[in-house]
């Protein structure tokens, strides 16, 4: 089956630890982005990549990074300069172009992370 | 600054009953708009979008939008709603560079049996 799998579903990190955020697809998409939701908010863009070995930052990258080596993987590293890491953190991808009639963004079903 | 807003935290409606979901834009040029719902502790769902073209959009489960322009309003619509319905809906737009999305802030739609 085709899809985007994030892993774990739960981390939990002691304060001062990087942790890692695998995200993986495998439907041949060019473009991948990371999302932060918080209780009762929506989400907001941390980081987004269009093509391998490209990346951007989005609204809240501070204390986040992230690497794109290969078209399928896009992992994200949450520093312990992020001061309020605890959140749920959704993965997503995009074939190349949004405006065609029938693409849409496909997303993880996320990895809820908290500090201990 | 371009953006999408959902001027309602929750909807309450009853079984049976319509529902709608409200959401406006402030985007330059001919936007394309997204609806989404996400069910508790999962990813997001992608329900409908608007291009171009008729502004009645239909989409999964039953749900429809229809694009306004002069009112800048994309608002998600069900006739009938039911208990299953009840989750976090969530308007996005898609950006004209590349193919980023921005979200609105969502809204709880809650149906009651």
């Amino acid at each position: 089956d085709g899809g985007i799998t994030q892993s774990p579903k739960y981390l939990f990190r002691k304060e001062g630890q990087n942790v890692t955020l695998s995200c993986e697809q495998n439907l041949n998409h060019d473009a991948m982005y990371w999302y932060r939701q918080d209780p009762g908010q929506g989400l907001r863009l941390i980081y987004y990549s269009q093509i391998v070995n490209d990346f951007q930052k989005g609204d809240i990258a501070e204390g986040y990074s992230v690497s794109r080596e290969k078209k399928e993987s896009f992992p994200l590293t949450v520093t312990s300069a992020q001061k309020n890491p605890t959140a749920f953190y959704l993965c997503a991808s995009t074939p190349g172009r949004l405006r065609a009639r029938n693409t849409e963004a496909f997303f993880g079903q996320g990895t809820r992370l908290t500090v201990v | 600054a371009q953006s999408v807003a959902q001027p309602e935290d929750q909807v309450n409606v009853a079984e049976g009953n319509p529902l709608t979901v409200k959401c406006t834009y402030s985007v330059s040029g001919n936007p394309y708009l997204f609806w989404y719902v996400q069910y508790p502790n999962r990813g997001l769902q992608f329900l409908l979008k608007y291009i171009t073209g008729d502004n009645l959009v239909k989409g999964s489960y039953g749900f429809e939008a229809e694009f306004n322009k002069s009112q800048t309003s994309f608002h998600l619509k069900k006739p009938s709603a039911l208990v299953s319905d009840s989750a976090l809906y969530f308007c996005a737009y898609g950006g004209a560079a590349g193919n980023k999305l921005t979200f609105g802030g969502g809204t709880r739609v809650l149906v009651k049996p």
